[in-house]
C-alpha cells in the first residue's frame, strides 16, 4: 500500500539550530513528495515538493530532496527562526491517484 | 485572487443542532476534499470529490454528509451535531493534471466544538 511514516515530535530547538525531519514513505507507483506546514489556527500551505527521484526541492531556507533508493523524503534547514514554529506534515501523491497520503506531523517549537 | 475559504472559522453549537461547514474555491479545481483534523494533528480524509454530482466516502467513516452541485462550492452537513463531532476541519481542492503531480490547496479550516 501507500504510506508516509515522519518522525515523531514534539521537536524543540533553539534559535539557529539546524533543523531534520525524518520523512519515509511507501508506494507502489511513482509518488510525487511534499512537505505542508501548519501554522498555529490556521490550514496547511505548501512548503515545498519535488515529483522525481534526485529533485531537491526548497523554499523559505528549507531543504528536501527525493531519494528513492532510501525511499526519503527528510526536511532540512540550517538555521531555524522562532517563526518556524508549526506542524510539518510530509505527503506523497501519486500521479494516477486521486488522494493525498500524509504523515502523522511532526510539531516544531524554536525557542528564542 | 485564486483561492479557497471555509465559513465559519469558529463554531461553538450545542447538541443535536443541524450545522453545514461551508468550503468554495475559486481555481476551478475538479477535486475537492474533507478532512477533519484531532488534537494530535493527524489529518483523516472523511469525504472528497472527483467533480459535480460526484460524491465519496473517505478512509474515516464520518456521520457527516457532502454534496457538490457546483464546482466551486463543498459544503459539509452533519444533521445532528454531537460532542464526538468536535475537531478541526479542513477543506482542499486540487486540479486533475494528465502529467504530474497534483498539489492540494488548504482552505483556513473551521473549528467545531459541540457542547
Amino acid at each position: 500500500g501507500n504510506s508516509v511514516t515522519q518522525m515523531e515530535g514534539p521537536v524543540t530547538l533553539s534559535e539557529e539550530a539546524f533543523l531534520t525531519i525524518n520523512c519515509t514513505y511507501t508506494a507502489t507507483g511513482y509518488p510525487s513528495l511534499f512537505w505542508y506546514v501548519q501554522y498555529p489556527g490556521e490550514g496547511l500551505q505548501l512548503l515545498l515538493k519535488a515529483t522525481k527521484a534526485d529533485d531537491k526541492g526548497s523554499n523559505k531556507g528549507f531543504e528536501a530532496t527525493y531519494r528513492k533508493e532510501t525511499t526519503s523524503f527528510h526536511l532540512e534547514k540550517g538555521s531555524v527562526q522562532v517563526s518556524d514554529s508549526a506542524v510539518y506534515f510530509c505527503a506523497l501523491s501519486l500521479n494516477t491517484g486521486n488522494q493525498f497520503y500524509f504523515g502523522t506531523g511532526t510539531s516544531l517549537t524554536v525557542i528564542p | 485572487e485564486a483561492d479557497i475559504y471555509q465559513t465559519p472559522r469558529y463554531l461553538v453549537i450545542g447538541t443535536g443542532k443541524k450545522i453545514t461547514l461551508e468550503c468554495s474555491q475559486t481555481m476551478g479545481h475538479d477535486k475537492m476534499y474533507w478532512y477533519q483534523q484531532d488534537p494530535g494533528m493527524e489529518l483523516h480524509l472523511i469525504h472528497y470529490s472527483y467533480g459535480v454530482n460526484s460524491t465519496e466516502k473517505g478512509d474515516l467513516s464520518s456521520e457527516s454528509t457532502v454534496s457538490r452541485i457546483r464546482t466551486e462550492h463543498f459544503p459539509l452537513t452533519l444533521e445532528s451535531a454531537r460532542p464526538s463531532h468536535t475537531s478541526q476541519y479542513l477543506c482542499a481542492s486540487s486540479e486533475t493534471r494528465v502529467q504530474g503531480y497534483n498539489e492540494q490547496f488548504f482552505g483556513p479550516g473551521t473549528r467545531l466544538t459541540v457542547l
